[in-house]
């Protein structure tokens, strides 16, 4: 059964710390996206990968970076520097161009 | 500054009768639409979309309309059931912008019984 796995679904960070969500997906997909949602706000885009090893910026990757060594798999790291890191954050992919994107159950972050 | 916005937040509908969720855009390049349907806990799950060449598309109780001169859609769910009940996203395709999707901000829909 294809689809996108988010892990952990909940995590929690300590201040200074780094974490990483994983992001794996059976689909086939060419493209990889991560988002960021918090209350009342609709998704904010992060980084965004269309090829293995190669990835762009999104609107608000300032304290996130990202890796993209298998096509399957497309890891978000939340660095110290990332000041408001609790959010809801979700991992999506499809084929290229003007496909829907398909996402995973997300992961819910908070800082301790 | 939001490029597609949805103005309600949250809407109330009797079960049977027509939802109507509305959504705004202001980038004249978005080519193409897409309504997300969102539970609590989960990622959103994909509904139906549109080309910029249309101006309606139907699946089964979903129907997308969009108004291009208006830079306006809307997403049409008939009859409404509660199971419909959820959190619904506009989004829009920038294919300047390596197609990545531009989303609003929700509208709580709840179908009530």
């Amino acid at each position: 059964d294809g689809g996108i796995t988010q892990s952990p679904k909940y995590l929690f960070r300590k201040e200074g710390q780094n974490v990483t969500l994983s992001c794996e997906q059976n689909l086939n997909h060419d493209a990889m996206y991560w988002y960021r949602q918090d209350p009342g706000q609709g998704l904010r885009l992060i980084y965004y990968s269309q090829i293995v090893n190669d990835f762009q910026k999104g609107d608000i990757a300032e304290g996130y970076s990202v890796s993209r060594e298998k096509k399957e798999s497309f890891p978000l790291t939340v660095t110290s520097a990332q000041k408001n890191p609790t959010a809801f954050y979700l991992c999506a992919s499809n084929l290229q161009g003007n496909q829907p994107q398909h996402f995973g159950d997300g992961t819910r972050l908070s800082i301790l | 500054d939001q490029q597609v916005k949805q103005n309600s937040p949250s809407l109330s509908v009797q079960e049977g009768r027509i939802s109507i969720l509305n959504c705004d855009y202001t980038n004249s390049m978005f080519d193409y639409f897409l309504w997300y349907k969102k539970y609590p806990a989960e990622g959103p799950t994909f509904l139906i979309s549109i080309s910029s060449i249309k101006d309606k598309n139907e699946d089964g109780r979903f129907t997308v309309f969009l108004n291009k001169s208006a830079k306006h859609l809307s997403l049409h769910i008939v009859p409404s059931q509660p199971g419909d009940s959820a959190v619904y996203f506009c989004a829009a395709s920038d294919p300047t912008g390596a197609n990545n999707l531009f989303f609003g901000t929700g509208t709580r829909l709840t179908v009530i019984p």
